[in-house]
């Protein structure tokens, strides 16, 4: 069956613009959760929406928000980009979040802020 | 607050040596506990996981064991192989289930033939 798919894979933007990931779980899972990569900060938690509802968060600005939609696609958004945003964002999906099932990561976009 | 501890620096070894990457945690409750692997240019991969106390996850010869009075989660592999160099990150979930995930730093593990 097909992967977790997340479009695009690179992305050049300019500081002060606005950016829109997207990520299209496997098919039948309702959990998506969004993660940031930085070589200083590590793996981070950005937020999880399960069913179209945003149910976790992490401890990022408002600037990072997110949308799920009534097929499981989700999108991250990013606004007024500073270059700290520079970094791999990764999506995983999985059936519920439940700890009997497993979440599978897409390969990420590459964001690069200059 | 949940964190996970990952010893400092790459790991390298050579092959068929025996592994070991040390991992311990800070969490209140009873979080499940996982190892990821990614590979150069790709995603991560669940490698194992534990979701109790004493629970041992393993795969692909790789092991951990839950242990919850010392807080850690140490993976181990008796022989490596050339195509075991990768990043390895332990996480966890503190709300036990797949999501929330708070990671490790992660090691690079390269093997050497």
């Amino acid at each position: 069956k097909a992967g977790v798919t997340q479009t695009p894979r690179y992305l050049i933007k300019t500081r002060g613009q606005q950016v829109t990931l997207s990520c299209s779980p496997i098919s039948g899972h309702r959990s998506v959760s969004w993660y940031q990569q930085t070589p200083g900060q590590g793996l981070q938690f950005l937020f999880e929406y399960f069913s179209e509802t945003q149910r976790n968060k992490g401890n990022f600005p408002g600037r990072f928000s997110g949308r799920q939609f009534s097929n499981s696609r989700s999108e991250m958004n990013v606004s007024t980009l500073e270059l700290g945003d520079s970094a791999l964002y990764l999506c995983a999906s999985s059936l519920d979040g439940a700890a009997n099932t497993e979440a599978f990561f897409g390969q990420g976009t590459r964001l690069t802020v200059v | 607050g949940n964190s996970v501890t990952q010893m400092e620096g790459p790991v390298t070894l050579s092959e068929e040596a025996f592994l070991t990457i040390n991992c311990t945690y800070t969490a209140t409750g009873y979080p499940s506990l996982f190892w990821y692997v990614q590979y150069p240019g790709e995603g991560l991969q669940l490698l194992l996981k534990a979701t109790k106390a004493d629970d041992k996850g393993s795969n692909k010869g790789f092991e951990a064991t839950y242990r919850k009075e010392t807080t850690s989660f140490h993976l181990e592999k008796g022989s490596v192989q050339v195509s075991d160099s990768a990043v390895y990150f332990c996480a966890l979930s503190p709300s036990g289930g797949n999501n929330r995930l708070a990671f490790g730093k992660g090691n690079q593990v390269v093997v050497i033939p």
